[in-house]
Formats: structure tokens, C-alpha cells, sequence
């Protein structure tokens, strides 16, 4: 098993719809969770980190989910600019420097 | 306002060439990072460097090495380039040993190996 799974999509959603996807991680200690975004090959750029008693950011909304070991992002009133790349990170407890990539999950909103 | 440069953006080499790629913070990050990122996959490390003077092999680090030269600069070197290589490299920093820290990114380094 992988440490950190997504579906790597594509989901295909209307402009203005709500969209929401989960990843999953092996490591029940992991401390830090972190949602990038990444277009198009260009540089992850952070989107949002994910604590543990959930947080909103506009839109944009994250979940931790401890006892089944997922964090989620739901995007409400999904925007042609929120196509990309949705990476989940992980800080493993066993170490300070390094995170856990998954492999993104592509979102394509359509007009 | 830089964050993390990566120098250079693109380049193309011939099997067998070397060179190194550069990367500078101006955030005044402990830590630093070289990935690599293939089509499909996520981001793979290569080697990292918690603080000034160390630094520590990542997942994929065979056919490259790093220099952690001061806290600003970690530079990455491919010492005998292979096909395999190819890939787009990018150099991350982070404030380090707090979990809660994110990473920043620089723009990468798109890479081929002839």
C-alpha cells in the first residue's frame, strides 16, 4: 500500500458545481497534512494546510478524518481557474524534514 | 519577493554530460529540498538538507549528489547524466524542524537527456 493515495481522476465537474475528493494515508501517527495545487507542471504551490478540527478557506474546505486515516478537500462553487492538480501532502511522525507526496488528483471544471 | 529560484529553467544534455543545477532561498529557511517529478507520478525526493551542513538521500538519489553550500544555496549535481533522468526538478525550502511548516516551491528545472 502506498503511503498516500488519490484518485488521480480526471473528475470532470461544471463550472458553479461542488466537488470534493479524499486521500488516504498508511501512517496513523502522521502529524501534518497539507492540500497543494499544481498546474500544469509548473510548481505545487500551497493551497491550504489541514488541522485537525477541520478548516475554510473561501471556498475551499478540509477535513481530517483520524479514525479512518483520510484528509478531504471540498471546493464549493467550483471556478474554471480551480482546473489543476490537487496534491496531498503528509508529515510522516517519524521525521521533521520530510513529506509524503501523492500523486495528485486532476480536476477539469467545465463551462 | 524572490522565495526559491531555481537556475536553469531549461536544459539539454547529452548522455554521459554533467552539470549541476542551482537553487537559492531568500526566506531564511533551515531546510531544503531537491524532487523530481515524472509524468504521472507524484513528487519524488532525491536528497534533502534539514540544516546548513547536512544533508540526507531522499528516495531516488542514486546518479546525483548535493551540495548544501550555505544556508541560501543547495545545488544539485548530475555527475554522469543518463536518459533516465529526464524529468522536471524542483527545489523546495521550508522553515524545518516544526511539523506544521509547508514547503515553497521554485519554478523547476525541465530537464532532457539526449
Amino acid at each position: 500500500r502506498k503511503e498516500v493515495e488519490q484518485d488521480p481522476g480526471p473528475f470532470n465537474v461544471p463550472e458553479g458545481a461542488t466537488v470534493a475528493f479524499n486521500c488516504t494515508y498508511s501512517n496513523s501517527a502522521s502529524q501534518s497534512f497539507f492540500w497543494y495545487r499544481q498546474d500544469c507542471r509548473k510548481e505545487p504551490k500551497l493551497l491550504m494546510s489541514v488541522y485537525s478540527s477541520g478548516n475554510e478557506d473561501g471556498r475551499f474546505t478540509a477535513q481530517l478524518n483520524r479514525a479512518s486515516q483520510y484528509i478531504s478537500l471540498l471546493i464549493r462553487d467550483s471556478k474554471l481557474s480551480d482546473s489543476a492538480t490537487y496534491l496531498c501532502v503528509v508529515n510522516p511522525v517519524d521525521s521533521n524534514y520530510q513529506l509524503i507526496w501523492g500523486a495528485g488528483t486532476k480536476l477539469i471544471i467545465k463551462p | 519577493n524572490a522565495g526559491v529560484t531555481q537556475t536553469p529553467k531549461f536544459q539539454v544534455l547529452k548522455t554521459g554530460q554533467s552539470m549541476t543545477l542551482q537553487c537559492a532561498q531568500d526566506m531564511n529557511h533551515n531546510s531544503m529540498y531537491w524532487y523530481r517529478q515524472d509524468p504521472g507520478m507524484g513528487l519524488r525526493l532525491i536528497y534533502y538538507s534539514a540544516s546548513e551542513g547536512t544533508t540526507d538521500k531522499g528516495e531516488v538519489p542514486n546518479g546525483y549528489n548535493v551540495s548544501r553550500l550555505n544556508k541560501r544555496e543547495f545545488s544539485l549535481r548530475l555527475e554522469s547524466a543518463a536518459p533516465s533522468q529526464t524529468s522536471v526538478y524542483f527545489c523546495a525550502s521550508r522553515r524545518g524542524g516544526e511539523r506544521v511548516q509547508p514547503q515553497h516551491f521554485g519554478d523547476g528545472t525541465r530537464l532532457s537527456i539526449l
